[in-house]
């Protein structure tokens, strides 16, 4: 059982180039989440999906975009990348959402700088 | 919209003294977890309170969410130098976790 796991773990862009960070859970979670954290700051929701099909903004979307295509998957696209986007995004997956029980299980991040 | 405080922002102890981190609500919650990043790690859960006035402890962490489901602290007897990370609250909102900006703690040994 390997839980979450994201790919790749460092990587370098030039502006305007674009990339697709790689999230899969094995858990058979529902609900999957992208996450960005800059040095010494918290965690900031940038998508999220509830299931297979399914996807919302968080609250720093632009950029971005995801897709669920599959329970296990969740990648993130950077298009156009730049500087500003510059931080470490981290997947997470649960079994429920809301309420009691919904403990995030987090990947181990992609460390990303735009030059 | 709701929105969860975490305070100090950092703190710097000496080994063997206690730490204390406080996490407060906008609104009620019903439950809050904690989670404990470790420098350059990521974060990973250590307990979810549920009831009001819930006290749960972990060998030296002890976790507290207030009466009114509004707070909840995480206070660590004699801090080891295993301690040193980041440590988040987070409350539910709808299918997501609002986390807490954290407590950075650091280890003087």
């Amino acid at each position: 059982n390997a839980g979450v796991t994201q790919t790749p773990k460092f990587r370098i862009l030039k502006i305007g180039q674009s990339m697709t960070l790689q999230c899969t859970q094995d858990m058979n979670h529902n609900y999957m989440y992208w996450y960005r954290q800059d040095p010494g700051m918290g965690l900031k929701l940038i998508y999220y999906s509830v299931g297979a099909g399914i996807t919302d903004k968080g609250e720093v979307p632009n950029g971005y975009n995801v897709s669920r295509s599959t329970t296990e998957d969740f990648p993130l696209r950077l298009e156009l990348a730049a500087p500003s986007q510059t931080s470490v995004y981290f997947c997470a997956s649960s079994y429920f959402g809301g309420g009691s029980y919904n403990e995030q299980f987090f990947g181990p991040g992609t460390r990303l700088t735009v030059l | 919209g709701q929105q969860v405080m975490q305070i100090p922002q950092y703190q710097h102890v000496q080994e063997g003294e206690d730490f204390t981190t406080y996490c407060n609500s906008s609104t009620t919650l019903s439950n809050i977890q904690w989670y404990k990043q470790r420098p350059g790690g990521h974060p990973v859960f250590l307990i979810q309170l549920v009831k009001s006035g819930e006290v749960k402890k972990q060998k030296r962490l002890t976790f507290q969410f207030g009466e009114a489901k509004k707070n909840s602290s995480l206070h660590i007897t004699a801090t080891q130098t295993t301690d040193v990370g980041t440590y988040f609250c987070a409350g539910p909102r709808g299918n997501k976790l609002v986390f807490g900006a954290g407590t950075i703690l650091r280890v003087k040994s």
